[in-house]
């Protein structure tokens, strides 16, 4: 089956600790997308890519990193310098950057 | 720079009954129009999309969605809910034109099917 995946289902983070967050998808698209999503405010973009080797900031992209080595995968590091990073996290992807985006299952990130 | 908003934050409703789920834009280009619906703990699944063409769009288990450019509005509607479209929905925007698919998303509206 095709589709998109995110690992883990959940994420603890120690203080100071970088993390990372894994999407993958066999779905062929080549726009990829990272999303966080908190109570009562939807999603609001990250990072995306177009392509392979080439991401662009979104609306959110301080405390975040991220690569695009393959065109399957998309992973995301949330650094120590992200201050509040409790939240889900959400994967999309789509055929090209005007076709419709599907999501992934995502992945819940706590602090302890 | 666009905007959705929605305009309901909670909606609960009786089994069988109908619903309305508001959703109004703001952009000053053209716009690709969209539903997602998320279940507890899971990601986005397309409910229905407005690209083009005929102004209502219906989705395949029951929901439509009307594309009202003088209103600038874009509600979902079903008329009879079961308790299993318990859920948070989430209306996007996609502006035309723009150089990479930016979805601009509404705050989500949760709805609540009673028995």
């Amino acid at each position: 089956d095709g589709g998109i995946t995110q690992s883990p289902k959940y994420l603890f983070r120690k203080e100071g600790q970088n993390v990372t967050l894994s999407c993958e998808q066999n779905l062929n698209h080549d726009a990829m997308y990272w999303y966080r999503q908190d109570p009562g405010q939807g999603l609001r973009l990250i990072y995306y890519s177009q392509i392979v080797n080439d991401f662009q900031k979104g609306d959110i992209a301080e405390g975040y990193s991220v690569s695009r080595e393959k065109k399957e995968s998309f992973p995301l590091t949330v650094t120590s310098a992200q201050k509040n990073p409790t939240a889900f996290y959400l994967c999309a992807s789509s055929i090209s950057p005007e076709e419709t985006q599907y999501f992934g299952p995502g992945t819940r990130l706590l602090v302890l | 720079a666009q905007s959705v908003t929605q305009l309901d934050s909670q909606v609960p409703v009786f089994e069988e009954a109908p619903v309305e789920l508001r959703c109004n834009y703001s952009s000053s280009v053209s716009v690709y129009l969209f539903w997602y619906v998320q279940y507890p703990n899971q990601g986005l699944q397309l409910l229905l999309k407005y690209l083009s063409g005929s102004t209502l769009v219906e989705s395949i288990n029951g929901f439509e969605a009307e594309f009202n450019k003088s209103q600038t509005s874009f509600h979902l509607r079903k008329p009879s809910v079961h308790i299993s479209d318990t859920a948070e929905y989430f209306c996007a925007l996609h502006a035309g034109g723009t150089s990479y698919g930016k979805l601009t998303f509404g705050q989500g509206t949760i709805l609540t099917v009673h028995p």
